[in-house]
């Protein structure tokens, strides 16, 4: 249990589908984050929320739509998909200010497959 | 170009024996942290052990330990004594900046360790 909790854990949508993703961290940590993790890529940095104001797109495209209401929920909305974007959704939160370290907190994730 | 670069897509290595996993980085910042994470298969990332570049002492947490050779800006993950549990994915990742909120990961080394 490392304190953020992702929902849901498995996604099968079609590509004209939305849905969202669900991020919950009860950490108490100012900073989130959502990455994609595919087969054979590094973990690609996707969005980063920090103090609810977010400080990092990472050239996503518009399908995908990140929201942060406040410091301890993050959401992944989810428009016509394309089949690539079937992957592992890693949600992470990480407290950045002052003497700490700033380590990623991670959920389980959200396994999405886009049919 | 890219900032974190692991070269072992995959290692096997004897149980008990001593591993090392390689990283090298990226930055022109005098400020950074360097972390290491351990992704069994069942998905979830583990934080195993922080690095910051103002820190003289190489980093330890029981069996890991970090090489870190700033001149080198290399950051070789150490573990003693491997066993079983210990297969997994591991990722290098780097925090740039103080106080920074941008983390992002090398491709990882598939660890495999043999009975």
């Amino acid at each position: 249990e490392t304190g953020v909790t992702q929902t849901p854990r498995h996604l099968v949508m079609g590509m004209t589908n939305k849905k969202s993703l669900k991020c919950e961290q009860h950490l108490g940590h100012n900073a989130m984050y959502w990455y994609k993790q595919s087969a054979k890529k590094p973990l690609e940095l996707m969005f980063v929320y920090n103090f609810k104001e977010q400080t990092e797109n990472n050239s996503v495209p518009s399908r995908f739509s990140p929201e942060c209401p406040n410091s301890s929920h993050l959401f992944l909305h989810l428009h016509t998909l394309q089949p690539e974007d079937s992957a592992l959704y890693l949600c992470a939160s990480s407290q950045v200010l002052g003497a700490n370290t700033g380590e990623l907190f991670f959920g389980e994730g959200s396994r999405l497959t886009v049919l | 170009a890219q900032k974190i670069t692991q070269t072992q897509p995959g290692m096997f290595v004897q149980e008990k024996e001593a591993v090392t996993l390689d990283c090298t980085y990226d930055t022109s910042d005098q400020s950074y942290g360097l972390f290491w994470y351990k992704q069994p298969s069942s998905g979830e990332m583990i934080f195993l052990i922080y690095q910051g570049s103002y820190d003289e002492q190489n980093a330890t947490e029981g069996r890991y330990s970090l090489n870190f050779q700033k001149a080198r800006k290399s950051a070789n993950l150490v573990i003693s004594a491997s066993q079983l549990g210990d297969s997994a994915m591991y990722f290098c990742a780097m925090r740039e900046g103080r106080g920074d909120d941008k983390i992002i990961f090398g491709k990882g080394t598939r660890l495999h360790i043999l009975p």
